[in-house]
C-alpha cells in the first residue's frame, strides 16, 4: 500500500541554523509533491509545489528537492526563526485533480 | 480574499446523535474537499467535490457519512449517528479549477463523540 514517511519525532534547531526535513514514500508514483505549514488549532497552509521533472524549487528561504529515483523529498529552511515553528507537512498527487495524500508531519521547534 | 470557513469549530455530542458540519469555500472554488483527522494519524482524505459533483468519495468511511453541496457553493458533511471512533478534526479544503492547484483550508471542526 502507499505509505508516506516523515519523521513524526520533533526536530529541535537552534535560530539561525538550516532546518533540514525528510519525506519518504513507498509504493506512489506522485506526480507533484507538496510541503504545507500547520500551526496548533489552524489547518494546514500551503508552501511550495514541486514537480516529479523538477529537481529543486526555492521560495525566500525555503527550499524543496525532489528526489523520484530514491523516493524522497527534503524540504529546508535556512536562517530559522522562532516564528518557523511549527508542524510541516508533505503531501503526494498523482496529478490531475486527483487526491492529495498528506503524511503525519514533522513538528520543528527553533530555539532562540 | 476570505479564506475557507467552517462552522462549528468544536462540537461535542454523545454516541448515537447526529452532527452536521459546514464549509464555505474560497468565492469561485470550484473544487471543494473534505479531510479528517484522527488523533496520532496523519490527514485522510474523505471525499472531493467539483461544483456540486461528487468526483472522489473514496475516502468516506461507511455510510454513516453524507456529504452535500448544493448549488456548488457550500458543503455540509453529517455524521448520523455518531460514534466513538469518528472523533477528530475534519478539515474542508478548496482550490481553484486549475490542475494541481494549492489546497486552501479551513481551521477545521473539532468532533468529539463521548
Amino acid at each position: 500500500s502507499q505509505k508516506i514517511e516523515q519523521n513524526s519525532e520533533a526536530l529541535n534547531i537552534q535560530e539561525g541554523k538550516t532546518a533540514t526535513l525528510t519525506c519518504n514514500y513507498t509504493n506512489y508514483s506522485p506526480a507533484y509533491l507538496q510541503w504545507y505549514r500547520q500551526d496548533p488549532g489552524r489547518g494546514p497552509v500551503f508552501l511550495l509545489l514541486i514537480r516529479e521533472n523538477e529537481k529543486e524549487k526555492r521560495k525566500e528561504r525555503l527550499k524543496v528537492t525532489f528526489d523520484t529515483t530514491l523516493k524522497q523529498s527534503l524540504f529546508h529552511i535556512t536562517a530559522s526563526q522562532p516564528a518557523d515553528s511549527a508542524t510541516y507537512l508533505c503531501a503526494l498527487s498523482p496529478g490531475g485533480y486527483q487526491k492529495v495524500t498528506f503524511g503525519i508531519g514533522t513538528k520543528l521547534q527553533v530555539i532562540p | 480574499e476570505a479564506g475557507v470557513t467552517q462552522f462549528p469549530s468544536h462540537s461535542v455530542i454523545e454516541k448515537g446523535q447526529t452532527v452536521t458540519l459546514r464549509c464555505d469555500p474560497i468565492s469561485g472554488h470550484d473544487n471543494l474537499y473534505w479531510y479528517r483527522r484522527v488523533m496520532g494519524k496523519e490527514i485522510k482524505f474523505l471525499l472531493h467535490f467539483v461544483k456540486e459533483s461528487k468526483q472522489d468519495e473514496s475516502g468516506m468511511p461507511n455510510n454513516r457519512f453524507l456529504a452535500e453541496r448544493t448549488g456548488g457553493t457550500y458543503s455540509t458533511l453529517k455524521v448520523q449517528p455518531a460514534e466513538l471512533e469518528d472523533s477528530g478534526v475534519y478539515f474542508c479544503a478548496s482550490s481553484q479549477g486549475r490542475e494541481h492547484s494549492p489546497l486552501h483550508f479551513g481551521n477545521g471542526t473539532r468532533l468529539t463523540v463521548t
